[in-house]
């Protein structure tokens, strides 16, 4: 398996316009996480999904952030409109979890993304 | 906040030596786990331990669990200047389906 595929890698754009983060997760997995990386904030989990279906949005910052769960093969995390402070490292990850499983999540490799 | 702190930030060792991370959270967890990080990559899992265990081994890790403390440790033994990155603990609280990552500890190892 190619393991958890996140796209594009790196992604620079202009406050105001809206950005689309894109996520594959491995064949069979049944969790999707997004999380976002910054320095001064460390490794926050933004949302996470189960059986594509959300299930806590909780860390999602603020209204100009969504994420969807269309089929079990794609995940998308939009910002609109971004923000310079939303510049940060994108990860997605995901994981096969069943009663008494590990719940060990496979990382992407992350987008970074620069709002100027 | 349910994350789990780490300490130290950052070490720095001589090749060959040991290396060892900290961390203490906060809630009754199911396990805890290490990651590690390398510098503009994505985290990947290395070691897993239950909260019924209290020390684990694989290959050169060590991780111990002490959950009346709350608290893990991560032993590198015989580090080597590819060991250099970040590790993060994360926590499966009871109950939960995700986890609560650590602030994480900065490694280098010199050659």
């Amino acid at each position: 398996d190619a393991g958890v595929i996140q796209s594009p890698r790196h992604e620079v754009t202009e406050m105001g316009q809206e950005v689309t983060l894109r996520c594959k997760p491995i064949s069979g997995h049944d969790y999707l996480f997004w999380y976002r990386q910054t320095m001064m904030r460390g490794l926050e989990l933004l949302i996470y999904f189960n059986n594509n279906v959300p299930i806590d949005d909780s860390g999602m910052p603020e209204d100009r952030f969504s994420a969807k769960m269309p089929n079990a093969s794609f995940s998308t995390l939009k910002i609109q409109p971004s923000e310079p402070r939303d510049s940060a490292v994108y990860f997605c990850a995901s994981s096969f979890q069943t009663p008494g499983a590990k719940n060990i999540q496979y990382f992407g490799a992350g987008t970074r993304l620069s709002v100027l | 906040s349910q994350q789990g702190e780490e300490d130290p930030q950052a070490l720095s060792i001589q090749e060959g030596e040991n290396a060892t991370m900290n961390c203490s959270y906060k809630t009754s967890i199911n396990n805890l786990q290490w990651y590690r990080q390398n510098s503009g990559r994505g985290l990947v899992h290395l070691i897993l331990i239950r909260s019924n265990e209290r020390e684990k081994h694989s290959g050169r890790l060590r991780v111990t669990l002490d959950t009346s403390k709350k608290s893990s440790s991560l032993l590198i033994t015989a580090s080597r200047a590819a060991d250099t990155a970040s590790y993060f603990c994360a926590t499966l609280s009871t109950g939960a389906n995700n986890l609560f990552f650590g602030t994480g500890t900065r490694l280098t190892v010199i050659p």
